[in-house]
């Protein structure tokens, strides 16, 4: 079954420090993965999105890496704001798929504190 | 702002009950995502409509139901509302390519009672 695992559930940081949250996924082949972040009750919005072949994308303070071998991603947050609370989702989209269907992690929620 | 716009943003029903989500596209972008976000769930995909017609199906209940019209926009019908359909509905727009960016609008709240 195609999964999308993330950890951790939750994550509190003091403000300008770093964080790295994980993705491990179970799709096979998969086209593209994606982050998002979503703040409480909004829409997600798109941070970086990589295919198969690519192992790393930022986005200003946002860096995510991918290892297809292992199935594993990271997002890697530079510098940490109190504007980067939110949920970050991992998305994976599945090859071979008719249509552009795509697989949500549960999400990270970050919270920042002063 | 996506672009992307959901009407109404807040919806309180009755169990048995039918309603209507309202979704307008990005302009220029053919395919409309719906997607539904229970409490501690994350998002599962609905269904996808690329310039009318039905592209892609995902865990869509028989008792839901949506369509594209010519000019664009979505709706999502809710038929036989039961407590658990209670969720946040988002629609995303993109144009259409499997790598291409979807935009999320900022979703519609529906309460079951």
């Amino acid at each position: 079954k195609n999964q999308v695992e993330q950890s951790p559930q939750s994550l509190i940081i003091l403000e300008g420090k770093n964080c790295t949250l994980q993705c491990n996924y179970t799709v096979s082949p998969f086209s593209n993965l994606r982050w998002y972040k979503q703040d409480t009750g909004r829409g997600p919005v798109s941070l970086t999105i990589m295919t198969f072949s690519e192992n790393t994308k930022s986005n200003g303070r946002y860096t995510a890496t991918l290892d297809a071998d292992t199935k594993q991603s990271s997002l890697h947050i530079t510098a940490s704001q109190l504007s980067d609370s939110a949920s970050y989702i991992c998305v994976v989209s599945p090859a071979n798929q008719a249509g552009t269907a795509l697989i949500f992690g549960k999400g990270t929620t970050l919270s920042v504190s002063s | 702002d996506s672009g992307v716009t959901q009407t109404p943003k807040h919806l309180i029903t009755a169990t048995g009950q039918r309603v209507t989500l309202r979704c307008s596209p990005r302009s220029g972008d053919l395919s409309v995502y719906w997607y539904q976000q229970s409490l501690d769930q994350g998002l599962q995909f609905l269904i996808q409509y690329y310039n009318g017609e039905e592209r892609a199906k995902g865990n869509i209940l028989e008792r839901f139901s949506a369509q594209q019209f010519p000019d664009l926009h979505s709706e999502l019908n809710l038929s036989s509302l039961e407590l658990g359909d209670s969720a946040l509905y988002f629609c995303a727009s993109s144009s259409g390519s499997p790598f291409n960016e979807q935009f999320f609008g900022p979703g519609t709240r529906l309460t079951v009672l």
